[in-house]
């Protein structure tokens, strides 16, 4: 099984500010890495996908870099919606499709 | 629109059994594979089950194996898991997500949460 580690566990940000995320995986998963934001009480909503596309509709103040074990997801400028949970996930070693642990992203 | 609506989940007892099930609406459902994933209470996300779009093959993380079934009705645009042999660490709030790609998930429903308590 591929572990993902999230780091932070938590960031605390100020509106406006950037926010970069990191997530990191136990071997190379390639370019095969996906972003989710889940606010409190809803499902998860898919952000980016193959590290880097963004997902139809999100906003261009997210993105995605990395390859092979090291990844970031970006949010340039915080807005007030954006303070939520973050997952990545990796699907190269499919079908064992597994999470990270998540990145709290809390108002400073 | 695509809506994944789930349902079933209620309080079970231990060694106790569960169908929850997922209505799907707004795409083609047979064109694609359907998995579940769940949340515990305060936790992460884990990956359950994959099933294809025939229903033909089916795949399921290593803490479920010889546990859970999943399955779908084409022909009512319906997914299912079966849970057998509960354990208190199934309870967890149970996501139907629809497949890109046997890869990422574009779409998640609200989740139902299944209970397993004494």
């Amino acid at each position: 099984e591929i572990v993902m580690t999230q780091s932070p566990a938590t960031l605390s940000v100020s509106p406006g500010e950037r926010a970069t995320l990191s997530c990191r995986a136990s071997q190379s998963v390639s370019s095969n890495l996906a972003w989710y934001q889940q606010k409190p009480g809803q499902a998860p909503r898919l952000l980016i996908y193959g590290a880097s596309t963004r997902a139809t509709g999100i906003p261009a103040r997210f993105s995605g870099s990395g390859s092979g074990t090291e990844f970031t997801l970006t949010i340039s400028s915080l807005q007030s919606e954006d303070f939520a949970v973050y997952y990545c996930q990796q699907y190269n070693n499919w079908p064992a499709l597994t999470f990270g642990g998540g990145t709290k992203v809390e108002i400073k | 629109e695509v809506q994944l609506v789930e349902s079933g989940g209620v309080v079970v007892q231990p060694g106790g059994s569960l169908r929850l099930s997922c209505a799907a609406s707004g795409f083609t459902f047979d064109d694609y594979a359907m998995h579940w994933v769940r949340q515990a209470p305060g936790k992460g996300l884990e990956w359950v089950s994959l099933i294809s779009w025939d229903g033909g093959s089916t795949y399921y993380a290593d803490s479920v194996k010889g546990r859970f079934t999943i399955s779908r009705d084409n022909s009512k645009n319906s997914l299912y898991l079966q849970m057998n042999s509960l354990r208190a660490e199934d309870t967890a709030l149970y996501y139907c997500a629809k497949d890109v790609s046997s890869s990422w998930f574009d779409y998640w429903g609200q989740g139902t949460l299944v209970t397993v308590s004494s």
